[in-house]
């Protein structure tokens, strides 16, 4: 089993529509990363997140510690969206430390239609 | 500036080739990673350079070579590369170095396509 899961791995949507993608973590972890990539192209940092919630744009990301699962919305979804989104965690290492080093989810292939 | 550059953006080489992907950043990050990424999949961590000494290196082969000259600069220095090396590979900063127990963002450059024929 993944340390980071994402649900869907696919998701189609209508233009205007309000999208919601999963991620569940199964370990300690320092920070939780939300990323966008767009097809063949580099990856763009959206959200880090440690507790709470974090609101850019129409895009809004939710994090449960307690609950080690963590949530990235899209209100008024447009085909511009269309692109790879990617949780990643920072987990810690026995020295309490986490290295920089991120542990990716395998990705959620959104696909919004106009 | 808050940009990670790499070049080039696209790379076709042979296997006995030796090439070299370069990535740079100007905002005074003192780490710098580069990750591998195959289609469809996440990227893989291969090399963390924290205030330029490297501090993790994923077991990668060594045909992979990575360099950081100066705090700016990250290098990766590839020979005798294998068709299967073919694949994305990124570049990523942040301002974290010694002790790592900030928590700030990474920062990813556009990527090099790297074809191995």
């Amino acid at each position: 089993k993944n340390e980071v899961e994402q649900s869907p791995q696919n998701l189609t949507a209508q233009e205007g529509e309000f999208i919601t993608i999963n991620c569940s973590y199964s370990v300690g972890i320092s920070a939780l990363h939300w990323l966008q990539q767009h097809p063949g192209g580099g990856i763009v940092s959206l959200f880090m997140l440690s507790s709470g919630k974090k609101k850019h744009g129409r895009l809004i990301a939710t994090i449960n510690i307690q609950e080690k699962h963590s949530s990235l919305h899209i209100t008024a979804s447009h085909p511009r969206d269309s692109a790879v989104y990617i949780c990643a965690v920072r987990l810690f290492n026995a020295g309490g430390t986490s290295y920089g080093k991120l542990t990716f989810g395998q990705g959620t292939i959104l696909t919004v239609h106009p | 500036d808050t940009e990670v550059t790499q070049t080039p953006k696209h790379l076709v080489m042979g296997m006995t080739n030796k090439k070299s992907l370069k990535c740079e950043q100007h905002m005074g990050h003192r780490a710098m990673y580069w990750y591998k990424q195959k289609a469809k999949k996440p990227p893989e961590l291969m090399f963390v350079y924290s205030y330029e000494k490297l501090s993790i290196n994923e077991s990668v082969p060594s045909r992979f070579s990575p360099e950081c000259p100066n705090s700016s600069l990250l290098n990766l220095h590839l020979h005798a590369l294998q068709p299967e090396d073919s694949a994305l590979y990124l570049c990523a900063s942040s301002q974290e170095g010694r002790g790592w127990r900030g928590q700030t963002e990474q920062y990813f450059g556009p990527g090099t396509r790297l074809t191995v024929t």
